[in-house]
């Protein structure tokens, strides 16, 4: 089993709609969840982390956590074609200290 | 400075050539790390270190592989008798409190 498994996609959702992306991990005891945006040719970039189950909202981006079911999820709210990018889910690995990536999810927003 | 900073941004290299990536990490960073991506591929873990800690060096892929870090300063990342599989682009980010962690523009590598 991977650490950190994603569906790589490609997630085609029409413009305004809301896109949700999933990530499921393997390391019962991790406690940082990160989401990262990665554009063609460019560096991930920090969305959002989450650290505790529930919810976390910030704009249009919807971070949810369920440890219990090692299960962590983005949602976009009102896509735009901007949104057009790789989103990586990324686990800190707490008995190791070390961020691990998955392989990323292509979205794809149609206008 | 202001971010990570990597160099060379861009290496091209003949198969068995040795390389040398260097990062240079935001200042007062006590975490390092170091990815490789190829091409349409997510990040692959290579190293992490944390301050004065032995680094993590799990993902290496072989011992081809090695890194090092001058206290919480400056990494480089040295490829030994380079192959065309090491074609990527080798991603530095570094982290104040072991969470969010900035990522420099990367060096992209090409073996031929």
């Amino acid at each position: 089993q991977k650490e950190v498994e994603q569906n790589s996609g490609p997630l085609s959702v029409p413009e305004g709609a809301i896109a949700s992306l999933n990530c499921t991990y393997s390391d019962r005891v991790s406690q940082s969840f990160f989401w990262y945006r990665q554009y063609s040719g460019k560096s991930p970039e920090l969305i959002m982390s989450i650290y505790s189950n529930g919810d976390k909202e910030d704009g249009r981006f919807t971070a949810q956590l369920n440890k219990a079911s090692q299960y962590v999820s983005l949602l976009i709210r009102d896509s735009q074609p901007s949104d057009s990018a790789t989103y990586l889910c990324a686990v800190e690995y707490s008995s190791a200290s070390k961020i691990i990536f998955g392989s990323g999810t292509r979205l794809s927003i149609r206008p | 400075g202001a971010g990570v900073s990597q160099s060379p941004s861009n290496k091209v290299t003949e198969k068995g050539k040795d390389v040398e990536l260097r990062c240079d990490p935001i200042s007062g960073h006590t975490a390092l790390y170091w990815y490789r991506q190829r091409l349409g591929q997510g990040l692959e873990f290579l190293i992490y270190f944390q301050g004065n800690s032995a680094p993590d060096k799990s993902g290496l892929p072989s011992d081809r592989f090695s890194a090092e870090r001058t206290g919480e300063s400056v990494s480089t990342l040295t490829i030994q008798r380079t192959q065309q599989e090491d074609s990527a682009v080798y991603l530095c980010a570094s982290s104040l409190d072991r969470n969010t962690i900035y990522f420099g523009e990367g060096s992209w590598l090409t073996v031929v």
